[in-house]
């Protein structure tokens, strides 16, 4: 019953390093998500990927850049750490279910998330 | 685009007493809504959901939300608190005209149990 695995869990940077936050999931979904909590402002998409081999901006994307290695993974970079992504990051997916034809599927599933501080 | 407000950022609510989460949408049509809960440390686990049909919809943990489209709300209730509730809860709204792709969430709202 793992769903969807992030790691690491907690990470510190210093501003200007770089580092890649990973995520996975074995349901076999479609869609994967990279979201960022912040206090007082619920979650915020910053990259999605609709399928394997394509990725879109969501609300936040400057500073980040994700890469859809496989169907399982997708993964978060940050090249170059500011104090404002000091954040709870999550990754989510999502089952395929267009044309309204399994809505069960339409549920976004999250990871535990990976607590960030840049310093 | 859509968005969701949740107009309370704390509640606290007695042990075994009622509880009524708020949650006012605004789309312009239809929308899917959803609501997830946040146990600290925790990620979001789906409570319920509405897509279509009956407009109460029940959840698990006993957890029930209307969809009310006149007043474009989606409150979440639960008739008797359990000290186990205490955590975050976020209302959520997805656009149907993007494949349900994405999702707008409110700032949340923290639930604490007093004994």
């Amino acid at each position: 019953n793992a769903g969807v695995t992030q790691t690491p869990k907690f990470q510190v940077l210093k501003t200007g390093q770089s580092m890649t936050l990973q995520c996975a999931q074995d349901m076999n979904h479609n869609s994967m998500y990279w979201y960022r909590q912040d206090p007082g402002m619920g979650l915020r998409l910053i990259y999605y990927s609709a399928s394997e081999g394509t990725t879109d901006k969501g609300e936040v994307p400057n500073g980040y850049n994700v890469s859809r290695l496989n169907k399982r993974e997708f993964s978060l970079r940050l090249e170059s750490a500011a104090p404002s992504q000091t954040s709870v990051y999550f990754c989510a997916s999502r089952g395929s279910g267009l044309n309204n034809r399994n809505l069960a599927k339409n549920i976004q599933y999250f990871g535990a998330g990976t607590r960030l501080s840049v310093l | 685009a859509q968005s969701v407000t949740q107009p309370d950022i704390h509640i606290t609510v007695s042990e075994g007493a009622s509880l009524e989460l708020r949650c006012n949408y605004s789309y312009g049509a239809t929308p899917y809504l959803f609501w997830y809960v946040q146990s600290p440390g925790q990620g979001l686990q789906l409570l319920l959901k509405y897509f279509s049909g009956d407009t109460l919809v029940q959840g698990i943990k006993g957890f029930e939300a209307e969809f009310k489209r006149s007043q474009s709300s989606f409150n979440l209730r639960k008739p008797s608190v359990h000290w186990s509730d205490a955590a975050e809860y976020f209302c959520a709204v997805g656009a149907r005209n993007t494949g349900f792709q994405k999702l707008v969430f409110g700032t949340g709202t923290r639930l604490l149990v007093s004994p």
